[in-house]
């Protein structure tokens, strides 16, 4: 389809493992991002990228989070030694140029540590 | 510390009515305001933004209000349909945080009442 599109869209898995969530921005889209929803809460930014550009990792909450982009297109978020607290939907983003654009969301990762 | 906020976690109106959703922010560098509209189990979708040079910015059935000296916004729909019944995020980018960095309040829950 024409939209952000991110996989899986649920992802069970134990305390301790790793993940990985993907996320296919829209075609042509130079900037990408990823937000965090818990339950009952808004929308937490957690990292950044445009283009070439550093991405701006100001969001992730710890260094166990870590994302990377290929060749300006899909991304990946990565979370090692996953803990009860990562618990929630993991969502993408991306937008034409960044800045002033609106962003399009795709349908997020609902992520359940047990 | 929330730099945007719903004060209001959720709102019920009859259908036909106006529906007033509003927004407070603390941060006076902020100067781009959008409003986001989510479905359940579907990613956020824009819905109107306004820039801090106007106070007003009307789309259909939508019109945001921005009262800068108190730092508050508001979102009217009118009438409201049932259709209307998501979660309504507002969000504000600008200043040191640079249009690309852009911070969500919680949501507001609205339901239209048939």
């Amino acid at each position: 389809g024409a939209g952000v599109s991110q996989s899986p869209s649920n992802k069970v898995t134990e305390k301790g493992k790793d993940v990985e969530l993907r996320c296919d921005p829209i075609s042509g889209h130079t900037a990408l991002y990823w937000y965090r929803q818990s339950l009952g809460q808004g929308l937490e930014f957690l990292i950044y990228f445009q283009g070439n550009s550093a991405p701006d990792k100001s969001g992730l909450p710890s260094d166990r989070f870590s994302a990377e982009r290929t060749g300006g297109s899909v991304s990946t978020l990565t979370i090692q030694r996953t803990q009860q607290e990562d618990s929630a939907v993991y969502l993408c983003a991306s937008s034409q140029t960044g800045g002033l654009q609106p962003q399009h969301f795709g349908d997020g990762t609902r992520l359940s540590i047990l | 510390d929330q730099q945007v906020k719903q004060n209001s976690p959720s709102l019920s109106v009859q259908e036909g009515r106006i529906s007033i959703l509003n927004c407070d922010y603390t941060n006076s560098m902020f100067d781009y305001f959008l409003w986001y509209k989510k479905y359940p189990a579907e990613g956020p979708t824009f819905l109107i933004s306004i820039s801090s040079i106007k106070d007003k910015n009307e789309d259909g059935r939508f019109t945001v209000f921005l009262n800068k000296s108190a730092k508050h916004l508001s979102l009217h729909i009118v009438p409201s349909q049932p259709g209307d019944s998501a979660v309504y995020f507002c969000a504000a980018s600008g200043g040191k945080t640079s249009y690309d960095k852009v911070i969500f309040g919680p949501g507001t829950s609205l339901s239209v009442i048939p």
